[in-house]
């Protein structure tokens, strides 16, 4: 069974600072993996997605994720960290046959200023 | 949000009424989900829908019902049956459905069952 696990409730970070978002997945064979970022009571924006090829993903807002095929890991990057960065981030999974997307559970992110 | 809207944002039932929720698209998608959003529980699938005229439950339908007459449109009715309603609502849409599709979000609708 797919499964997605995002180790840590909530992340924070001091503006100016990097970050990283963990997200760690399970699937059979290749995966699809999915960056989102949800405001309060907002949907969720599409960041980034990794389908195949440079494990290193560039997305929107200045953030990267880096896909670890031996870690199944797919962790969030930014070289330096914004208060208006202050969402909460999902991580989501699919596998090549299927039509859902798994998520996890999500990562609070607060940058101080 | 851009081109997926829901309505209302806001909804308050009464226990033992059925309410319904809905969602239109003006992407041009085939594909529209459903899914459920409690506090620490992230996403989690009520129906999706690949095209028109059908739909396949998720991982927690019960209670739940759907219809998809129109590409555009894929409205969620909450029934009685549904025993914890309370809960943030979205939809979602994408080209296809599956693979290396992206699903776009809808802004939500969040149901308090009074």
């Amino acid at each position: 069974a797919q499964s997605v696990a995002q180790p840590e409730d909530q992340v924070n970070v001091a503006e100016g600072n990097p970050l990283t978002v963990k997200c760690t997945y399970s699937v059979s064979g290749n995966p699809y993996l999915f960056w989102y970022v949800q405001y309060p009571n907002r949907g969720l924006q599409f960041l980034l997605k990794y389908i195949t090829g440079d494990n290193l993903v560039k997305g929107s807002y200045g953030f990267e994720a880096e896909f670890n095929k031996s870690q199944t890991s797919f962790h969030l990057k930014k070289p330096s960290a914004l208060v208006s960065d202050s969402a909460l981030y999902f991580c989501a999974v699919r596998d090549q046959a299927g039509t859902a997307l798994i998520f996890g559970k999500g990562t609070t992110l607060s940058v101080s200023s | 949000d851009g081109g997926i809207t829901q309505s209302p944002k806001y909804l308050f039932r009464k226990e033992g009424q059925n309410v319904t929720l809905s969602c239109e698209q003006n992407l041009n998608h085939d594909a529209m989900y459903w899914y459920r959003q409690d506090p620490g529980q992230g996403l989690r699938l009520i129906y999706y829908s690949q095209i028109v005229n059908d739909f396949q439950k998720g991982d927690i339908a019960e209670g739940y019902s759907v219809s998809r007459e129109k590409k555009e449109s894929f409205p969620l009715t909450v029934t009685s049956a549904q025993k914890n309603p309370t809960a943030f609502y979205l939809c979602a849409s994408s080209t296809a459905g599956g693979g290396a599709d992206t699903q776009y979000f809808g802004p939500g609708t969040r149901l308090t069952v009074l």
